[in-house]
Parts: C-alpha cells; sequence; structure tokens
C-alpha cells in the first residue's frame, strides 16, 4: 500500500518560534497533499489542499502567510507553522492522493506540536 | 450547507456486533470513506461505497443508500482492539473530502 511519512511526530517550541513539517509519499508519487489540523475529540479540519509546483489553496479562515505550504516535489510537501503560539498546539496530519478526482486519501501518522 | 452527521459515541460488547450510521447532505456525491482512527494516530482507511449496496470486507461491511443520503459500518465479531474512532467522509462535487465528527467506539469485555 502507499506510505506516508510525517515528520517530526512530536514537536515542542517555544512561543514565537516556527516550526516546519515534512510530509514525504514513500512509494508513490502524490499529485495533491493535503493538510489537516485535528483538535481533541474533534474531527480533522482541512486547512489547504498542495499540487505540486502550484501555489496551495487555503480553506476559510486559515491564514496563509501563518502557515506556509510548499509542494516543491511529487513526494514532499512542508507545513511551517510561522512565529507559533500556544494556541497553534494541534495535532497536524497530512495526507496524499495520486490524482485530482476520487482518490483514497493515504494519511502520514501525524505531528503532534505543542507551544508553550 | 454541508453536514455529515454520526453518533458521537457508541458502547458494544467484545464478539458482538455494532453498526454505526452516517447520513450526508453535501454538494454533489463522488463516493462515501470510512476510516479508523486510534486515540493520537492518524485515520487509517476502511471502505470506500460509491454505489449503492454492502461492500463486505472481513468482518466491516459498509452500506451506502444514495437516495437516502445514508451509509453504515457493521462491525462483526468485535475485538478489543477495534476500540476507536470511525470518520465517514464524503467526497463532493468538488472532490473535497467532508469529515463528519466521529464516533467513539468503546468495546467491553
Amino acid at each position: 500500500g502507499a506510505v506516508v511519512s510525517q515528520h517530526p511526530s512530536r514537536v515542542i517550541c517555544k512561543s514565537g518560534t516556527s516550526v516546519k513539517i515534512e510530509c514525504r509519499s514513500l512509494d508513490f508519487q502524490a499529485t495533491t497533499m493535503f493538510w489537516y489540523r485535528q483538535f481533541p475529540k474533534k474531527s480533522l479540519m482541512l486547512m489547504a489542499t498542495s499540487n505540486e509546483g502550484s501555489k496551495a489553496t487555503y480553506e476559510q479562515g486559515v491564514e496563509k502567510d501563518k502557515f506556509l505550504i510548499n509542494h516543491a516535489s511529487l513526494t514532499l510537501s512542508t507545513l511551517t507553522v510561522t512565529s507559533a503560539h500556544p494556541e497553534d498546539s494541534s495535532f497536524y496530519i497530512c495526507s496524499a492522493s495520486l490524482a485530482s478526482g476520487y482518490n483514497e486519501q493515504f494519511f502520514g501518522p501525524g505531528t503532534r506540536l505543542t507551544v508553550l | 450547507g454541508q453536514n455529515i452527521d454520526q453518533p458521537t459515541e457508541m458502547t458494544a460488547t467484545e464478539g458482538a456486533i455494532v453498526q454505526i450510521n452516517c447520513t450526508y447532505q453535501t454538494s454533489g456525491f463522488n463516493g462515501l470513506f470510512w476510516y479508523q482512527q486510534h486515540a493520537g494516530e492518524a485515520p487509517t482507511f476502511l471502505s470506500y461505497n460509491v454505489l449503492d449496496g454492502l461492500e463486505e470486507k472481513g468482518r466491516f461491511s459498509s452500506f451506502l443508500s444514495r437516495s437516502k443520503g445514508y451509509s453504515y459500518l457493521l462491525l462483526k465479531e468485535l475485538q478489543m482492539k477495534d476500540s476507536a474512532s470511525y470518520l465517514c467522509a464524503v467526497l463532493d462535487s468538488n472532490y473535497q473530502l467532508i469529515w463528519g465528527a466521529g464516533t467513539k467506539l468503546i468495546i467491553k469485555p
């Protein structure tokens, strides 16, 4: 099956610092990658959709300058949380799909971000 | 607006059968997914239905009725490891996944 990795799995940082999370499709080329955040006991909230080589499409209410997404290749997308604050603490999950249209999303293991 | 409804929490006994329902109202329909998510982990794919009827896969089955905007996930011979949240998600006309809030399933011995 398709494998997606995420790094780091857990990060603790001080308020005001920036944190980069990497999402990699290990055995397939992902045309589209998705970034989600999830609060405890809540469902996934889509933050943005990114296609390789183009700008990410952000969901309403998600600050693009706060959450920088780069999808530089067909196997790598990065999410940078800039000037992190405690309210940014959350579980961030990426997923990847082979193409647009119907496609099962393959999820990474998630990154637990804690901002002190 | 788009909406996915599923129960917040269900409890069942080890070895028994449980049915988790999901109703949806979305702009268009291109399929319905069920995912399993253990606490602190990312979701894992269980099933995909795009046509009406029942899809069986081992102990898990998923049913879809497009005319009723309804699906269910049926889990048989429940095991303790089945304790998890089960997420229903619909692919809308823009091929965007609309997620339900998830059903937390508690399995008791």
